[in-house]
Order: structure tokens, then C-alpha cells, then sequence
């Protein structure tokens, strides 16, 4: 069965950093794109960021470009989202998903894990 | 960026409706338009890909129709189990770009 179990948020403070990670499981991780997509309390979906499978090819929201980084660790199935310069505007549940087969539309998400941005 | 824009934002039915749930983008997505449910406190669920194809384990109550920038969810007997918020997402230009949702609520 596909897993994706996300961790790593928290209460942090405006202007600091976080790590999220992303534990893959029942698939074959290298073989597949992985996103990043998060949602703001009470909005809609909002993507984040995606990754090639290999890890060579990424893609950013306008909001987060330059300020969060997307990568993979094929050799543990991990995938994560280094995220600086953190604004009350990012604070979200963020799930990780798993991209379909040559595609990028998400057919296994995780549950979230959930970043709040305090000032 | 493709702006995808879904109708209603809210639609009060009851059970064994058939309910049609509309998105729009603001330019050609070919057919890579996908359809999402999302119950209260969950993570959102893959019920459509390539705007008509079903995803794996989804009722054929489902089914999904379009293409370039007119795109529909159709649900022909809404069970109580589909009440939840839909979403749509474009993938075939980046920035990919979901709706801002439609709420299916019971009447």
C-alpha cells in the first residue's frame, strides 16, 4: 500500500526557518514526481512546489520561489521542503503527494502536517 | 498562470441528486485537468484525471467531461458520503493551479 507521512512542522516565529519532510513507502520512490501543496485554515489548495523523480527538474509556486527549496533523498524514499524567511501568509496544513505515472497530478496525498507563522 | 475558476462555490442538494459541478480555465489545459474531494479534516482524495478517467476505486457514480477550458464533475445520485468540498487542478502548465473549490452541502 502507498504511504506518505509528512512531518516537521510547528509554531515558528515570522522571518525563521523550517524543515518538512515527507516518508515514502509501498512504491518505487525514484520512479515518480513528488509535490508539495498546502492550504491555509478555512482557504482551498494552494501547490507549492514539485520534484522529478530523480531529483533534476523542480518547480515553484510565485509566492515561494526563493524562499523555499524542494528535494528528495531516493536512497531513504524521503522528500522534503527546506522552507526560509517563513511570513504569517505561509502558515498551512502542507501535504506531500505523490504525482501519477509521466504526469503531475497527485493520486496519493499524506495526511499534512500543520506550520504556523507567528509574529 | 492559468486561473481556474470553479461554479458554484456552494451547492445545497439532497441525497440522490445529480449534481454538476463546473470548472473553468482561463486558457487550454488540453484534458490534463484532474478532479479532487476533500471531506472536513482530510486530505484531499483523487477522483479524476485526464478531465474523464476515472481513479482507481472511485464509484462510477463519478465522471468527469471536457476539455480545453470547460470542464465538469458529474455526480448522478449523490450518496451522503459526497458531501464534501470538490476541487480542480490543471496540470499542463506551470504553475499548477487548483479552483478555489465547490462546496456540496446537504440541503
Amino acid at each position: 500500500e502507498v504511504h506518505l507521512l509528512e512531518s516537521g512542522g510547528g509554531l515558528v516565529q515570522t522571518g525563521t526557518s523550517l524543515r518538512l519532510s515527507c516518508a515514502a513507502s509501498g512504491f518505487s520512490f525514484t520512479n515518480y514526481a513528488m509535490t508539495w501543496v498546502r492550504q491555509a485554515p478555512g482557504k482551498g489548495l494552494e501547490w507549492v512546489s514539485a520534484i522529478s523523480g530523480s531529483g533534476g527538474g523542480t518547480n515553484y509556486a510565485e509566492a515561494v520561489t526563493g524562499r523555499f527549496t524542494i528535494s528528495r533523498d531516493n536512497s531513504k524514499n524521503t522528500l522534503y521542503l527546506q522552507m526560509n524567511s517563513l511570513r504569517a501568509e505561509d502558515t498551512a496544513v502542507y501535504y506531500c503527494a505523490k504525482g501519477a505515472p509521466s504526469s503531475y497530478y497527485m493520486d496519493v496525498w499524506g495526511k499534512g502536517t500543520t506550520v504556523t507563522v507567528s509574529s | 498562470e492559468i486561473v481556474m475558476t470553479q461554479s458554484p462555490a456552494t451547492l445545497s442538494v439532497s441525497p440522490g441528486d445529480r449534481v454538476t459541478l463546473s470548472c473553468r480555465a482561463s486558457q487550454s489545459t488540453s484534458s490534463n485537468l484532474a478532479w479532487y474531494q476533500q471531506k472536513p479534516g482530510q486530505a484531499p482524495r483523487l477522483l479524476v484525471y485526464g478531465a474523464s478517467a476515472r481513479a482507481t476505486g472511485i464509484p462510477a457514480r463519478f465522471s468527469g467531461s471536457g476539455s480545453g477550458t470547460e470542464f465538469t464533475l458529474t455526480i448522478s445520485s449523490l450518496q451522503s458520503e459526497d458531501f464534501a468540498v470538490y476541487y480542480c487542478q490543471q496540470y499542463n502548465n506551470w504553475p499548477l493551479t487548483f479552483g478555489g473549490g465547490t462546496k456540496v452541502e446537504i440541503k
